[in-house]
């Protein structure tokens, strides 16, 4: 199994609508979990961090992280255009370099 | 205001000539990372420094290398580019090591080697 493995799209979901971007990862990249997004061309910019099992918001994104199941999601409440990107997932286990997975292409159709 | 800051955005080279990318920054982080992400592909890890200590990954080819002189610059050193090495270069900072971390990227490097 690759370490942090995502679906890579393109996702798409009108204007408004909720997007679920997810994400499992390996036993190697356990530790805490960041959502970076990226546009076309354009560097990573981190969104969100979750480490503990649950949901965290902030605004209308919502990570949610289930370590039994080994799965990360990410939700995007109210989707808007500009909210179009590729949304890469990455995992780390204690100190080590974050592994990325090859991301998610997200479409939203106004 | 750009904190990790890399020159040049774009570079266009010859197939086998030298290339030097170069990252600095101005969070006096003591991580730094150059990664590579080619098209609709993950960043992949080519190196990293905590402070001075140069952590090379296992298959990063032996014709990348990496300068750091002191905590603010990072370089990336392409000896003999070759076709397969056009890719976006990422150089990204974290404050210290540890699992709650997050890595801060700047805008990149686009190379292209023709």
């Amino acid at each position: 199994q690759k370490e942090v493995e995502q679906n890579s799209g393109p996702l798409s979901v009108p204007e408004g609508a909720i997007a679920s971007l997810n994400c499992t990862y390996s036993d190697r990249v356990s530790q805490s979990f960041f959502w970076y997004r990226q546009y076309s061309g354009k560097s990573p910019e981190l969104i969100m961090s979750i480490y503990s099992n649950g949901d965290k918001e902030d605004g209308r994104f919502t990570a949610q992280l289930n370590k039994a199941s080994q799965y990360v999601s990410l939700l995007i409440r109210d989707s808007q255009p500009s909210d179009s990107a590729t949304y890469l997932c990455a995992g780390r286990d204690g100190n080590t370099p974050l592994v990325f997975g090859k991301g998610t292409r997200l479409s939203v159709i106004a | 205001d750009a904190m990790v800051i890399q020159n040049p955005r774009y570079q266009v080279t010859q197939f086998g000539k030298p290339v030097t990318l170069s990252c600095s920054q101005t969070l006096n982080h003591n991580v730094m990372y150059w990664y590579q992400q080619k098209s609709s592909q993950a960043p992949k890890l080519l190196f990293h420094y905590y402070d001075k200590d140069f952590n090379n990954e296992a298959d990063t080819p032996d014709n990348f290398q990496s300068r750091r002189p002191n905590t603010s610059f990072c370089f990336l050193d392409i000896r003999s580019p070759g076709l397969g090495d056009t890719a976006m270069y990422l150089c990204a900072t974290s404050r210290r090591s540890g699992e709650y971390q997050p890595q801060h990227f700047g805008d990149g490097t686009r190379l292209s080697i023709l």
